[in-house]
């Protein structure tokens, strides 16, 4: 079975700091591109940002209000990604999912491509920055 | 503008046809994604490149594309159905990636 298992999170004051885990099983982690998206109370889904696989180097993308904050980080070793949190803020309160993106095969050109969208997700983990 | 736009509610009995529209400029040159996410889940993805349906989704669920808005039609809608949908697109790399409000669909 594909999964994604999330760990860390919790509560922390204002400025402080939180890691995120997410452990693939089931899939090779490696060929795929993984994202966070988080979900404050009662809101809407928003984009964190993205880690990119072993061939495009890892390379990561981040949405405005977390860049130059949160990094992305990816273990092929250890089939995880990570999110460090930093200079947390009230509004980073959330519910925060990773996801792996999926992929597709075309038949016309025989590759196997990748969609931008989210086909499995971790259970999601809470963040509550408050003083 | 990188936004896109949903109603934020959607209301119909039982056996009937839900259509939800997602509307952006992003959408113009890129493919349209669908999730449902039920209450305190995570969200499940059910459409993707605009029509695709992903493996396990029921036949009732179909996305469609006129122009610059991506449609999810439920076809004989569930009491299961009741849930949050969202739709999703992406630049042209995927690297940034913005999702609709969201809509909540009701069966009365």
């Amino acid at each position: 079975e594909e999964q994604l298992v999330q760990s860390g999170g919790g509560s922390v004051q204002p400025g402080g700091s939180l890691r995120l885990s997410c452990a693939a099983s089931g899939f090779t982690f490696s060929d795929h591109y993984m994202d966070w998206v988080r979900q404050a109370p009662g809101k809407g889904l928003e984009w964190v940002g993205r880690f990119r696989n072993t061939t495009d180097t890892h390379n990561t993308e981040y949405g405005a209000s977390v860049k130059g904050r949160f990094t992305i980080s990816g273990d092929d070793s250890q089939n995880s990604v990570f999110l460090q949190m930093n200079s947390l803020k009230t509004e980073d309160s959330a519910v925060y999912y990773c996801g792996r993106e999926g992929t597709y095969y075309d038949a016309v050109t025989g590759r196997t491509n990748i969609y931008y969208a989210m086909d499995v997700w971790g259970q999601g983990t809470t963040v509550t920055v408050s003083s | 503008s990188n936004e896109l736009t949903q109603p934020p509610s959607v209301s119909v009995s039982p056996g009937q046809t839900a259509r939800i529209t997602c509307s952006g400029e992003t959408l113009s040159n890129q493919y349209g994604y669908w999730y449902q996410q039920r209450t305190g889940q995570a969200p499940v993805l059910i459409i993707y490149k605009d029509q695709e349906r992903l493996s396990g989704i029921p036949e009732r669920f179909s996305g469609s594309r006129s122009g610059s808005i991506v449609t999810l039609t439920i076809s004989g809608v569930k009491a299961e159905d009741e849930a949050d949908y969202y739709c999703q697109s992406a630049d042209s790399g995927g690297a940034y990636k913005v999702f609709g409000g969201g809509t909540k669909l009701t069966v009365l």
